[in-house]
């Protein structure tokens, strides 16, 4: 089955600056690589998804790539703000199958 | 409109009891699917349903767990036997159909003593 790793587990960024987060995936048949951000206590919130037939896809300061030969995708975040502090995680399908996630990142966002 | 609502929010139950956790998916929604959450992890796949049937169930991690959708539209999820290992965070999600964008519910928190 589908394995998702995660990196980093914690990442602390200054307001302003950048943010990279980055899953490989095990399945060469997964097509769908979503991406959520969990506040504490909140239910995770679609912030931006990508299909295997584009390499890249941006949604103002939030952007994702995806790399099918190396099985790697990443999220961008540019120009950071306070409220980008949460917990983000990727996840892998090939659509008919269910969501496998990574162990998701703790971003901290430093005024 | 309404998104994913799941209830009770919170559940504290004794070892060895049963419980009964819900969800109301997204109007029109024919994939819906539970999912498992425990402290600093990923939600993790229990089971998903296309309709009324389950597609598939291969997450639940033992017999003690069972779910149904008999209409098509909420589901429940059952615990039998409740064990201390049970408590986590109870996630609900749902789909247009499969392979869509999935939504999730606030999920159900569940505490075994």
């Amino acid at each position: 089955g589908e394995n998702v790793e995660q990196h980093p587990s914690t990442l602390s960024v200054q307001e302003g600056d950048s943010a990279v987060i980055k899953c490989t995936y095990s399945d060469s048949a997964s097509n769908y690589f979503p991406w959520y951000k969990q506040e504490l206590g909140k239910r995770p919130q679609l912030i931006i998804d990508i299909r295997s037939n584009v390499g890249e896809k941006k949604d103002q300061r939030i952007a994702v790539t995806l790399n099918k030969t190396a099985k790697h995708f990443s999220l961008h975040i540019t120009e950071t703000q306070p409220e980008d502090s949460a917990v983000y995680f990727c996840a892998a399908t090939r659509g008919n199958t269910p969501l496998v996630f990574g162990k998701g990142t703790r971003l901290s966002v430093i005024a | 409109g309404a998104g994913v609502s799941q209830t009770p929010s919170n559940k504290v139950t004794e070892k060895g009891k049963y419980v009964e956790l819900r969800c109301d998916p997204i109007s029109g929604h024919t994939a819906l699917y539970w999912y498992r959450q425990s402290l600093g992890q990923g939600p993790e796949f229990l089971i998903y349903f296309q309709g009324t049937g389950a597609a598939d169930d291969s997450g639940l991690p033992n017999d003690r767990f069972f779910a149904v959708r008999p209409e098509g539209s909420v589901s429940t999820l059952k615990i039998q036997r409740t064990e201390r290992g049970d408590s986590a965070v109870y996630l609900c999600a749902s789909s247009l159909t499969l392979g869509d964008t999935q939504y999730f519910g606030p999920g159900t928190r569940l505490t075994v003593l």
